[in-house]
Formats: C-alpha cells, sequence, structure tokens
C-alpha cells in the first residue's frame, strides 16, 4: 500500500540554524500538508500545498517557514533560523487522488520528524 | 470547521466493543464526520468518515444521530493495538486545501 515517506526521522539542530524536513507524498495525490506536534499538545495545521504554490497556512507559518517541491515527488519544509519553541514532531500529509479525489479527501499521515533545536 | 466535543479519555477491554462518542451541536449541513486515531509514536491515520447514514469499514463503524449533532465510533472488538488517541473532527465539503483541525481527542486505554 502506498504510504507518505519523511525523513530523517530525528533531526537536531542548533538555534538559529536552518532546517530542511523532507517528505514524499503519495505519488498520485495534488495536495500536501504539513502539521506539527509539540510534546504533550495537539496536532496543530502549518500550511496546505497545490498546484505549486500555498493554498491555506496557518498563523504559526509565519516568514521562517517555507514549502517547496522541487521536483515533482519531494515537498520540503524549510525553517530559515530554528528557534527552542520548533521542538517538534513534524508531521507531512497528502491528499486527494489524481484520478477522482479532491482537497477534503482522506489525508495520509507520514511517521514525522523529530525537531530538536538546542 | 465545527467545533467538537469528546471525553478526554476512556478505558475498555480487549476483545469488546468500545463506544467513542462525538458531540457537534454546531454542525452545518455540508459538514462531513472524519475520525482519525493516532497511535503511539505515530502520525495520525485515518479510521473513517460519513455524513448522514452509518458508515462501516474494515477498520470501524461510524454511527450518525439522526440529528446529526453526535456521532459514535464503534470498534467492534477492540485489541491492543487499537489503544490510541481518537479524533473526531468535522470537515466542510466546500473547496479548498485547508488542514485538519485536531483536538485533544480520546485516549483509549484497552486492558488485557
Amino acid at each position: 500500500e502506498p504510504e507518505v515517506t519523511q525523513t530523517p526521522s530525528h533531526q537536531v539542530t542548533q538555534m538559529g540554524q536552518e532546517v530542511i524536513l523532507h517528505c514524499v507524498p503519495i505519488s498520485n495525490h495534488l495536495y500536501f500538508y504539513w502539521y506539527r506536534q509539540i510534546l504533550g499538545q495537539k496536532v496543530e495545521f502549518l500550511v496546505s500545498f497545490y498546484n505549486n504554490e500555498i493554498s491555506e497556512k496557518s498563523e504559526i507559518f509565519d516568514d521562517q517557514f517555507s514549502v517547496e517541491r522541487p521536483d515533482g515527488s519531494n515537498f520540503t519544509l524549510k525553517i530559515r533560523s530554528t528557534k527552542l519553541e520548533d521542538s517538534a514532531m513534524y508531521f507531512c500529509a497528502s491528499s486527494g487522488n489524481i484520478l477522482a479525489g479532491g482537497p477534503r479527501d482522506t489525508q495520509y499521515f507520514g511517521p514525522g520528524t523529530r525537531l530538536t533545536v538546542l | 470547521d465545527a467545533k467538537t466535543t469528546q471525553p478526554n479519555s476512556m478505558e475498555s477491554n480487549e476483545e469488546e466493543p468500545v463506544h467513542l462518542p462525538c458531540n457537534h451541536s454546531t454542525i452545518s449541513g455540508t459538514d462531513y464526520i472524519h475520525w482519525y486515531r493516532q497511535l503511539p509514536s505515530q502520525g495520525p491515520e485515518y479510521v473513517i468518515h460519513g455524513l448522514t447514514s452509518n458508515v462501516n469499514n474494515r477498520m470501524a463503524s461510524l454511527a450518525i444521530a439522526e440529528d446529526r449533532k453526535s456521532s459514535t465510533l464503534i470498534l467492534h472488538r477492540a485489541t491492543l493495538r487499537d489503544a490510541a488517541v481518537y479524533y473526531c473532527i468535522l470537515r466542510d465539503t466546500g473547496g479548498g486545501a485547508d488542514g485538519l483541525t485536531f483536538g485533544k481527542g480520546t485516549h483509549l486505554i484497552i486492558q488485557p
């Protein structure tokens, strides 16, 4: 069964450094998402991406964050200058089967990248 | 998306049915009821969704009240692997690829 993959599984970085989190969505999906979950807290929506542009973003997704789909298969989240409070699990998700689906379809989540900012 | 209310936690025994309630009194006519779950140390996972009629799939059943102001996720025979946080989420059928709004969900504990 197709699945969303994320790398690395764990990223440790120093405060102020740039990090890029990588995701490979399900191959025939059209809509891509990033979420985060701070330890012990709710899963929070960050951003959605469709047709090579941001579709929706939350208040959390400020100028420090950016997303890109560089090559038609990968979907990345960049944090330009990490802060201690960026430490969290980051989940990528995809939805919208190219044959029949839409943006409101089931979202399939990856296993997450644990980001630790020191 | 409209708000949902779920109990913080529930406990059940292995191999018994589990009924997870969700209240959504402000649901609109175009809101679908979605259930996701998050197993320990994993990403959220889709379980089931419905609009008006009860729904069944290989994972669970979804019973929707006639007035749609509440719903119940039913696990017919819980196993230890069903221990997870279960989220009830309303999703409007309108356009746009906005994200899911997760609440705190119900932490389901399964006793062997």
